[in-house]
């Protein structure tokens, strides 16, 4: 089945610095990438997602790049705010696995002031 | 719904009860998922429901859980016998099928003493 690593664990930036976190998959049937955020307590909130067919998506500060041929995708913050502060999880899926979504094991994001 | 609604939000049980888990998704999605949320740890698949079709019950941990959905509706999942493992969050998640992410609920905080 799939397997999605996610690198690094933790990451502090300063305030208006950029931010990347970068994730690597396992099944090349993998053809959807959501990322979400979750604040302390709070549920998952979707952020940004890409799909198969595109290589790079971006919305406003937040952009997603995909490399298919190498299983990986990353997320880019950049001119981050200390409301970034969260732990971002990626995630991947197949359209023939029915949506099911596998998550990796998250970034805990720092912006300090 | 306007939301994925779960209840109860908190749940504080005796080891070796059984606890029931409420999920109601957002009307008119289709697909309907639970995960387990360890503190401070990402989230891990438990099962999925697409309509009437058989479940995909490979991330279950044991056999100690189940879950069921009636139609497109809602869903109970059940974890007997608790140990104290099984603490976690438990959030449920309920998307269209091929539209892509999912909307996630706030969860049901499980603590087994």
């Amino acid at each position: 089945g799939e397997n999605v690593e996610q690198h690094p664990s933790t990451l502090s930036v300063q305030e208006g610095d950029s931010a990347v976190i970068k994730c690597t998959y396992s099944d090349s049937a993998s053809n959807y990438f959501p990322w979400y955020k979750q604040e302390l307590g709070k549920r998952p909130q979707l952020i940004i997602d890409i799909r198969s067919n595109v290589g790079e998506k971006k919305d406003q500060r937040i952009a997603v790049t995909l490399n298919k041929t190498a299983k990986h995708f990353s997320l880019h913050i950049t001119e981050t705010q200390p409301e970034d502060s969260a732990v971002y999880f990626c995630a991947a899926s197949a359209y023939n696995q029915g949506g099911k979504l596998i998550f990796g094991q998250g970034t805990e994001l720092s912006v300090k002031p | 719904g306007a939301g994925v609604s779960q209840s109860p939000s908190n749940k504080v049980t005796e080891k070796g009860k059984d606890v029931e888990l409420r999920c109601d998704p957002i009307s008119g999605h289709t697909a309907l998922y639970w995960y387990r949320q360890r503190l401070g740890q990402g989230l891990e698949f438990l099962i999925y429901f697409q309509g009437n079709s058989a479940p995909d019950k490979s991330g279950l941990p044991s056999d100690r859980f189940s879950a069921e959905r009636t139609g497109e509706s809602v869903s109970t999942l059940t974890i007997q016998r608790t140990q104290q493992e099984d603490s976690a969050v438990y959030l449920c998640a309920s998307s269209l099928v091929g539209a892509g992410g999912y909307t996630f609920g706030s969860g049901t905080r499980l603590t087994v003493v």
